[in-house]
């Protein structure tokens, strides 16, 4: 099992519908998660990032953790056109340290 | 402040040259990342600085990389004897402190080309 994993997509909403996003990873002590968003040829932006089991609201977007199923998502909501893009979620490596282990990336396409 | 800056944006070599890719970090992050995103392949992470130490390394592909940061800030990525496998984009991350769940912020990244 891959340590975070992502669907590839593409995920393909209409305007203004609720897209979401979900990962799933196999640490089970991780308490920090994060997902980026990278447009295509670009370096990825960190939009949320969650540590605690529940929802958390940032604008559109909300970050949703349930720790004892090993499950993160993503839910952007009045999705736009401008928000179709690559998320990546993201989590501290086991073991120390901060660096961060990606999902492949869910590719979003938002259609007008 | 500004964000984390690297450069060059884009670097073209021959096969079997040498480049150094820099990286400035956010002002006052202690911890600085270099990742590297190849096509059609996931970010992965290369080497992990705390100040000017580089407490993990686990990442560098092999021998011809290597990396050092001076003053506690830029960061040089250098890569000897480049290959064709070396193409990709590198990536550059710092953030406030190295603690797990410190959120790290990305630079705009170096694409590199070999020819």
């Amino acid at each position: 099992q891959k340590e975070v994993e992502q669907n590839s997509g593409p995920l393909s909403v209409p305007e203004g519908a609720i897209a979401s996003l979900n990962c799933t990873y196999s640490d089970r002590v991780s308490q920090s998660f994060f997902w980026y968003r990278q447009y295509s040829g670009k370096s990825p932006e960190l939009i949320m990032s969650i540590y605690s089991n529940g929802d958390k609201e940032d604008g559109r977007f909300t970050a949703q953790l349930n720790k004892a199923s090993q499950y993160v998502s993503l839910l952007i909501r009045d999705s736009q056109p401008s928000d179709s893009a690559t998320y990546l979620c993201a989590l501290p490596s086991p073991g120390g340290y901060n660096k961060l282990i990606f999902g492949a990336g869910t590719r979003l396409a938002v259609h007008p | 402040g500004a964000g984390v800056s690297q450069s060059p944006s884009n670097k073209v070599t021959e096969k079997g040259k040498d480049v150094e890719l820099r990286c400035d970090p956010i002002s006052g992050h202690t911890a600085l990342y270099w990742y590297r995103q190849s096509l059609g392949q996931g970010l992965e992470f290369l080497i992990y600085f705390q100040g000017n130490s580089a407490p993990d390394k686990s990442g560098l592909p092999s021998d011809r990389f290597s990396a050092e940061r001076t003053g506690g800030s830029v960061s040089t990525l250098t890569i000897q004897r480049t290959q064709q496998e070396d193409s990709a984009v590198y990536l550059c991350a710092s953030s406030s402190t190295g603690l797990a769940g410190s959120e790290q912020f990305f630079g705009p990244g170096t694409r590199l080309t070999v020819l």
